[in-house]
């Protein structure tokens, strides 16, 4: 029972390098999203993305770019990265409705 | 004002204790409402799901929804060390759309 499975867990990035985060999901869930969780601010919507083929930005789209790949896949690209996008990231899914989302373990990204 | 609010504590009880955890939010239009908890450096996971105002319970956890204040409540009771976590709100106004979220509370309970 996977669930939302997030990788890479760790990642440590220079300023100005690019990467992806990848999340994959085997619900067969509709909905899938990117937040990002910092102290004191709590979770953010970066991006969002309704069903396959679609996507709309969240509240810090940003420096940032997604891809649903498919249905189950959903990708976040940091072009350039910043020290700003410090943080730890978290996907998520949900199925048609309104349930609750399963979140993903998380992948703690620092830019140095 | 943020449309969620959500005092981040920390709050420390003994075990055995009766928790209160609040939300307050802006948005009357809210109408879904979420308790998720996340322990440390894990994803949150949910809690609790309540559709408009009432009460729902869950063995030791009550979700209270007040929509006339427009305030939100998890209730824990006979907390145990296993209950210290973050717990988070998290609403949203229309079926499908995205949840907005509270800071999170983290909740320290001491055997």
């Amino acid at each position: 029972n996977a669930g939302v499975t997030q990788t890479p867990k760790f990642q440590v990035l220079k300023t100005g390098q690019s990467m992806t985060l990848q999340c994959a999901q085997d619900m067969n869930h509709n909905s899938m999203y990117w937040y990002r969780q910092d102290p004191g601010m709590g979770l953010r919507l970066i991006y969002y993305s309704a069903s396959e083929g679609t996507t709309d930005k969240g509240e810090v789209p940003n420096g940032y770019n997604v891809s649903r790949l498919n249905k189950r896949e959903f990708s976040l690209r940091l072009e350039s990265a910043a020290p700003s996008q410090t943080s730890v990231y978290f996907c998520a899914s949900r199925p048609t409705g309104n349930y609750g989302y399963t979140f993903g373990s998380g992948t703690r990204l620092t830019v140095v | 004002q943020k449309e969620v609010e959500q005092d981040p504590g920390p709050l420390s009880v003994p075990e055995g204790a009766i928790v209160s955890l609040n939300c307050t939010y802006s948005n009357s239009a809210f109408q879904y409402f979420m308790w998720y908890r996340q322990y440390s450096r894990k994803g949150p996971e949910l809690l609790m799901y309540t559709y408009s105002s009432g009460n729902k319970e869950d063995g030791r956890f009550t979700a209270q929804v007040d929509k006339s204040s427009k305030y939100i409540s998890l209730f824990i009771r006979d907390s145990q060390p296993s209950d210290s976590a973050t717990y988070l709100c998290a609403m949203n106004h229309q079926a499908g759309t995205a949840l907005i979220f509270g800071k999170g509370t983290t909740l320290s309970v001491s055997s």
